[in-house]
């Protein structure tokens, strides 16, 4: 079945940096795309961007670019979320999730989630 | 600020039939499909709805999605305590270039 299996909870300094996992499993890894989403703790969900595992293209939301990479290994079926300049404003859970639109047909949705990998920005 | 508005919360008996709404614009609903989330207390977002109104296999028909310009609408009948959840709409925005989500609406089954 399709899992994807994210990375431990992390705590970091303002300032720095922190790189997520995650590892997709039970599905041909380069025909979904993979988005990123956050929730800081008692709020909505953020949407940081999308990686294409096939041809390693992403597009970020604006808030994040310049601040935000996204790589893939397919060698693992893993991606990674990267995030610098580390602010407290950047504590939250951060979910890894498939966009089920293989063929693009419903503009995209996310149809299987990780469970999360907390984050903490603390001095 | 969510770009996607939704009520903060709804509440309903067990067995009842609840709506929640999401509101956008022409940049975003009114031109795009959208799809709907619950998520449970202390779990991941898990897909109900998606190109507006097509179920997944496995979500019950009691739920439900529509659209009509620019809003969207999730419906639940047979209201259950299990069903007490956030729930979020989501769409891609043309302006934005980005998915964009409502602010989440607290269902409570009284």
């Amino acid at each position: 079945q399709v899992q994807l299996v994210q990375s431990g909870a992390e705590v970091k300094k303002p300032g720095a940096s922190v790189k997520l996992s995650c590892k997709a499993t039970g599905y041909t890894f380069s025909d979904y795309y993979i988005h990123w989403v956050r929730q800081a703790p008692g709020q909505g969900l953020e949407w940081m961007g999308i990686i294409n595992p096939s041809f390693v293209r992403t597009t970020y939301a604006q808030k994040f670019q310049g601040r935000v990479t996204m790589t893939r290994d397919r060698s693992t079926s893993t991606v990674y979320m990267e995030l610098n300049s580390l602010i407290s404003e950047d504590t939250a859970v951060y979910y890894c999730a498939r966009d089920g639109d293989i063929y693009g047909a419903y503009g995209g949705f996310f149809d299987y989630w990780g469970r999360g990998t907390p984050v903490i920005v603390s001095s | 600020q969510s770009v996607l508005t939704q009520p903060p919360s709804v509440s309903a008996a067990p067995g009842q039939r609840v709506t929640i709404s999401c509101s956008g614009s022409s940049s975003n609903i009114g031109n795009n499909y959208v799809s709907w989330y619950q998520q449970l207390p202390g779990t991941a977002p898990k897909l109900l709805i998606y190109g507006d109104n097509q179920r997944p296999s496995g979500i019950p028909d009691r739920f439900s999605g529509s659209k009509s310009g620019t809003s969207a609408t999730l419906g639940i009948t047979g209201l259950q305590t299990g069903d007490e959840a956030d729930y979020y709409c989501g769409t891609w925005d043309n302006s934005l270039s980005a998915r964009v989500f409502g602010g989440g609406t607290k269902l409570t089954v009284l």
